[in-house]
């Protein structure tokens, strides 16, 4: 089952505007990322901000991170058409053993930029 | 291109046959992980190696589900049987583990299409 759930599911704004995409997740993380899907694509990866940072930006985007909350934001600051796609945030859990840290994802925030 | 690369990117079999997907990691990375992903869905853990050695195993990977890594390189994804719940797009990722920080760079995916 999936971990994570971003809000909101979809989020149509104008070119220019700021974006901004929510994501709760359960269990305690080490880190938690945030990747970019054009439709039908593979992920990109856009931020990894690890569990005892509170804000880190790249460019235009902004992640803040709350685990007091077990909550994180991404903000888009003046989107652009390109930044049409879903959003997902993934957190890392620990497999069996300690060992892997395979990636939890939520169902993804879709966004369109129009135009 | 020295990224995460997958082959072939789209599958489409018939009820019952087998298939055979593709992953070639970053060429340094140690680990590698194999994902899927249903429609408005985000990706879902499957099986994941450290060099040849397949560490974990999703409870959603059935007995028809079989994974390779050989010499720790490229790996290989097999499902025997396959049914129309297979359907779903195959993420393969790969990252250079460097506890606690770790980025997975997602290929583009092989799309499959059971009718």
């Amino acid at each position: 089952s999936q971990q994570g759930e971003e809000d909101p599911q979809a989020l149509s704004i104008q070119e220019g505007e700021n974006a901004t995409m929510n994501c709760s997740y359960k269990t305690s993380i080490n880190n938690l990322q945030w990747y970019r899907q054009n439709s039908g694509r593979g992920l990109v990866h856009l931020i990894l901000i690890r569990s005892n940072e509170r804000e880190k930006h790249s460019g235009r985007l902004r992640v803040t991170l709350d685990t007091s909350k077990k909550s994180s934001s991404l903000l888009i600051t003046a989107s652009r058409a390109a930044d049409t796609a879903s959003y997902f945030c993934a957190t890392d859990a620990l497999g069996e053993g300690g060992g892997a840290q395979k990636l939890v994802f939520g169902q993804g925030t879709r966004l369109t930029i129009n135009p | 291109d020295t990224g995460v690369s997958q082959d072939p990117r789209h599958k489409i079999t018939k009820r019952g046959q087998n298939v055979t997907f593709r992953c070639d990691p970053i060429s340094e990375h140690n680990r590698l992980y194999w994902y899927r992903q249903t429609l408005g869905q985000g990706p879902e853990f499957l099986t994941y190696f450290q060099n040849e050695a397949q560490l974990e195993k999703s409870r959603l990977l059935s007995d028809r589900f079989s994974a390779e890594r050989p010499k720790g390189s490229f790996s290989t994804l097999e499902i025997q049987r396959t049914e129309q719940g297979d359907s779903a797009m195959y993420l393969c990722a790969s990252s250079l583990f460097n506890y606690p920080q770790e980025t997975q760079y997602f290929g583009p995916g092989t799309r499959l299409l059971v009718l």
